[in-house]
């Protein structure tokens, strides 16, 4: 089986640019997460989509961020216009539906804006 | 507020010796923790986890606790490999809510 791909795993833009991120879950998985650590913090929750509708998006730090699901299956993550505070690692992570199904992270993508 | 506070923030050892990482929690409504391992540069990996009724669990030489009265749980790691350095973070699961909430984590040297 393979596991939770993200793409690109490094990104380095100016301030003001724009920078799209992806995910590909594990195939049949219904649950796709996105998770942020800014360095010298926790993990912490962005949003997660059930199939391709949004279920929580409760942390989605601002409408500079955009996440889309287009057919349930890869996720776009896209920050339009990136600041120098969005800087981190994004993680992506899959899974089934059901009490007890445990997560599986992408390695996750580095993003520097300078 | 959920919170998820891990001890020490990092840690030395010599190799072949053991260690215990703690993590306490003001998680509520508690539905499960868990135990990951993020190696340098990769996303965190499963190692356990456990429920309400659960106190302890074990993936080969890593056992976890759990004391849901104290909200307190810890890793065990026994006999330590150099491989085992890495950061070990722990996550609760609030019951009836998506995002897991995430410890600092432990940063794991394991030395010659």
């Amino acid at each position: 089986e393979a596991g939770v791909t993200q793409f690109p795993s490094h990104s380095v833009i100016e301030k003001g640019q724009t920078v799209t991120l992806r995910c590909d879950p594990i195939s049949g998985h219904d649950n796709l997460y996105w998770y942020r650590r800014v360095m010298g913090k926790e993990i912490k929750f962005l949003l997660h989509f059930v199939k391709e509708s949004k279920q929580d998006e409760s942390g989605m730090p601002n409408n500079r961020f955009l996440a889309e699901r287009t057919g349930g299956t890869y996720s776009t993550l896209k920050v339009q216009p990136a600041e120098l505070e969005d800087s981190g690692v994004y993680f992506c992570a899959s899974s089934r539906t059901g009490a007890g199904y445990g997560y599986t992270f992408g390695s996750g993508t580095r993003l520097t804006v300078v | 507020k959920n919170q998820v506070e891990q001890s020490p923030q990092s840690l030395i050892i010599l190799e072949g010796k053991n260690c215990t990482l703690q993590c306490n929690y003001t998680v509520s409504p508690f539905s499960n923790l868990r135990w990951y391992k993020q190696d340098t540069g990769r996303g965190p990996v499963s190692l356990t986890i456990m429920t309400f009724s659960e106190n302890t669990k074990s993936n080969g030489r890593y056992t976890a606790t759990l004391d849901a009265d104290t909200k307190q749980s810890s890793l065990h790691i026994t006999a330590s490999q150099l491989s085992d350095s890495a950061s070990y973070i722990c996550v609760v699961s609030v019951r009836g809510n998506t995002p897991l909430v995430f410890g600092k984590g432990t940063r794991l040297s394991v030395i010659a």
